[in-house]
């Protein structure tokens, strides 16, 4: 499978701070670009996801920035909050059939109080 | 219902011991998968089922065994398996044509004695 290159790791940001996660990929087949919350024992939640013919999607306090050029994308999140502290993964696939994600290794999110 | 229900919930198994997970949807998805999941590492894929047939097999071995009864069921059978295969499998489902609505369940933790 082809990477999706993640970073940072892990991040740490006061409450009310916009956490930034990057991503990049190296498949130009690539059209579908989810991301995922996902917290101890649980299954990934999808937040939001962005198809390559737009460059920013908003949802709630969530934004996908989309550089179709550079194939790289990322994620803010807004006024966070403690309670949105978890692992969030990027992920990729081609979308034209039933197929596998490409995930990103992840990066561990805590926002303190 | 925009739930994927994965039973059961936790699970430990003897290597010698032949158990089987069990995943379901009422989306009307088409497409169907097994991820599995270890600690502070992405989900990776195993297999997916389009369409009730088995159409990707990411070289897993033959102690696991997937089935797509129907279009809403998929069970993973496992049969001597090893310690290094605890881990969270995780069921997901999307819709047919595209990764649009790619949903997952909360997963199995299973852990091999």
């Amino acid at each position: 499978q082809q990477q999706v290159k993640q970073s940072p790791q892990s991040l740490i940001v006061q409450k009310g701070g916009i956490p930034i996660i990057n991503c990049a990929y190296e498949n130009t087949a690539f059209d579908y670009f989810p991301w995922y919350q996902q917290f101890p024992g649980k299954g990934p939640a999808l937040l939001i996801a962005i198809r390559p013919d737009v460059s920013e999607k908003k949802e709630g306090r969530f934004t996908i920035s989309f550089n179709k050029s550079a194939k790289q994308f990322s994620l803010h999140i807004m006024d966070s909050q403690p309670g949105d502290s978890a692992t969030y993964f990027c992920a990729a696939s081609g979308g034209g059939g039933a197929d596998g994600l490409t995930f990103g290794k992840g990066t561990h999110l805590i926002i303190q109080p | 219902d925009t739930e994927v229900t994965q039973t059961p919930k936790h699970l430990v198994m003897g290597m010698t011991n032949k158990k089987s997970l069990k995943c379901e949807q009422h989306m009307g998805h088409r497409a169907m998968y097994w991820y599995k999941q270890k600690a502070k590492k992405p989900p990776e894929l195993m297999f997916v089922y389009s369409y009730e047939k088995l159409s990707i097999n990411e070289s897993v071995p033959s102690r696991f065994s997937p089935e797509c009864p129907n279009s809403s069921l998929l069970n993973l059978h496992l049969h001597a398996l090893q310690p290094e295969d605890s881990a969270l499998y995780l069921c997901a489902s999307s819709l047919q044509d595209t990764s649009y609505g790619y949903t997952f369940g909360s997963g199995t933790r299973l852990t091999v004695v």
